[in-house]
């Protein structure tokens, strides 16, 4: 049963760079035909698309965030990370990683399953 | 990219049916069959209920039921049950292998 789980910091600085681990375990990360994604809930608010990655290193993102997000794989420690840079309060959230499958035609990233726990992030000097 | 629409609440009581209805674009939901729910308990993670606009992953009941006009996605859940009471949120495909979400809605079972 594939199971993902983030890691990183509960806590981090304005101006800083905030960065998570997501570890993939029950399931190869490159001998799946799927992207890995992320996706954050600040508190009492919803659902926000962060970025996917392919395990080629192919990516996509919110292009709300793009200037600050960056993805990343590992395919040997079958895990991906997110780095978003200059962070401010607004970007306190639940930070989750999924695993988003496939449409037949285009090879579309269509949907989200499983997610992980999540992993609380507050900005905060 | 904007967030795509939903109704703040809805309400049923036991037994009744709900509908929850998803907003976009002719750059999304009216481009793209590939509509996702997801059904999200307090301090929860969220949970795929539908994908592909009407499909059910295994283990979700048959009283989840989504559909798709022009623009508009949405959820419907017939017989609804105490459990059901969650925060219900779409996704949509939205070209450029960019996905967005709706704002939440949030089911209240009387």
């Amino acid at each position: 049963q594939l199971q993902l789980q983030e890691s990183g910091p509960g806590l981090v600085k304005p101006s800083e760079t905030l960065s998570l681990t997501c570890t993939v375990s029950g399931g190869s990360i490159s001998g799946s035909n799927h992207y890995w994604g992320w996706i954050r809930q600040p508190p009492g608010k919803g659902l926000e698309w962060i970025a996917n990655i392919y395990y080629s290193g192919s990516t996509a993102y919110n292009p709300s965030l793009k200037s600050r997000a960056t993805i990343s794989v590992d395919t040997s420690k079958n895990q991906f990370s997110l780095n978003l840079r200059s962070v401010t309060a607004a970007d306190t959230a639940i930070f989750y990683c999924a695993r988003v499958d496939l449409s037949g035609v285009g090879q579309y990233p269509i949907w989200l399953d499983p997610w992980g726990q999540g992993t609380l992030v507050t900005v905060s000097s | 990219q904007s967030a795509l629409t939903q109704p703040r609440s809805v309400s049923g009581s036991p037994g009744q049916s709900v509908t929850i209805s998803c907003t976009g674009t002719s750059s999304d939901v009216g481009s793209y069959d590939f509509v996702s729910w997801y059904q999200q308990h307090p301090v929860k993670a969220p949970k795929l209920m539908i994908f592909d606009v009407n499909k059910r992953p295994s283990g979700v009941p048959d009283r989840f039921s989504g559909s798709k006009s022009g623009n508009t996605a949405s959820l419907t859940i017939s017989g609804l049950q105490a459990e059901d009471e969650a925060d219900y949120y779409c996704c949509s495909y939205a070209g450029s292998y960019t996905l967005v979400f709706g704002g939440g809605t949030k089911l209240t079972v009387l």
